[in-house]
């Protein structure tokens, strides 16, 4: 049965400081992982999408990172800014239609 | 600007009431997700549907729950009668498959649903 988790819970940074989000997963037979933002009291809004042949996907501040065999993805975030506060939640599509999704990781970054 | 929209945003209700709860998808796409998400249980699959059929729904409570899609453009979520630990957001989401591809999930605002 796969399991996705993500380290740490919560963080809280200062602005400008670049960091890293965790995920990592059971079993390593995924389709595609995904990462997504999620505001208080709001929907999902999707980051990056890294389909299972790819190693990694950039978009703006926003570099993510797959390594299969390992069962980990990583989300960067260079020079962060209070605008970034949101929980960012990872999701693992596993085939047969399932998407499996993390506890997610609250971020709050101060200015 | 295409997005997933869910009525209603919020519907408190009494136990034993039956609830429905209605998601547009995005025109053109071809799968539809239903989630629900609580505090204790994060973000559930509760069923899936592609070209309108329903693939997946081994995630929902099968006594109350039902999930139908009567045409492209409108999904339903039904929970007869509906509980206190049915109360959580239930979220819609759309997407585009092409064989065994998944594109990204697109998520509507979700209905607030809070059980009495």
């Amino acid at each position: 049965k796969q399991e996705v988790t993500q380290i740490p819970a919560a963080l809280s940074v200062p602005e400008g400081e670049n960091l890293v989000l965790n995920c990592s997963f059971t079993d390593s037979a995924i389709y595609n992982l995904q990462w997504f933002r999620q505001d208080p009291g709001k929907g999902l809004t999707s980051l990056l999408l890294i389909q299972s042949s790819q190693r990694e996907q950039t978009s703006g501040r926003l570099n993510a990172s797959l390594d299969k065999s390992s069962g980990r993805s990583t989300l960067y975030i260079a020079a962060s800014q209070p605008g970034d506060s949101a929980t960012y939640l990872c999701a693992v599509d596993t085939g047969g239609f399932k998407t499996i999704f993390g506890a997610g990781t609250r971020l709050f970054v101060k200015a | 600007d295409a997005r997933v929209t869910q009525t209603p945003r919020h519907k408190v209700t009494e136990m034993g009431q039956e609830v429905t709860m209605r998601c547009q998808p995005i025109l053109g796409h071809n799968t539809v997700f239903w989630y629900r998400q609580t505090m204790m249980q994060g973000l559930e699959l509760l069923a899936y549907f592609r070209n309108r059929a329903p693939l997946d729904d081994s995630g929902m409570p099968k006594d109350r729950f039902s999930a139908e899609m009567p045409d492209a453009t409108l999904a339903t979520l039904k929970i007869q009668p509906s509980e206190p630990r049915d109360s959580a957001v239930y979220f819609c989401a759309s997407g585009l498959a092409r064989g065994t591809d998944r594109d990204t999930q697109y998520f509507g605002p979700g209905t607030r649903l809070t059980v009495l």
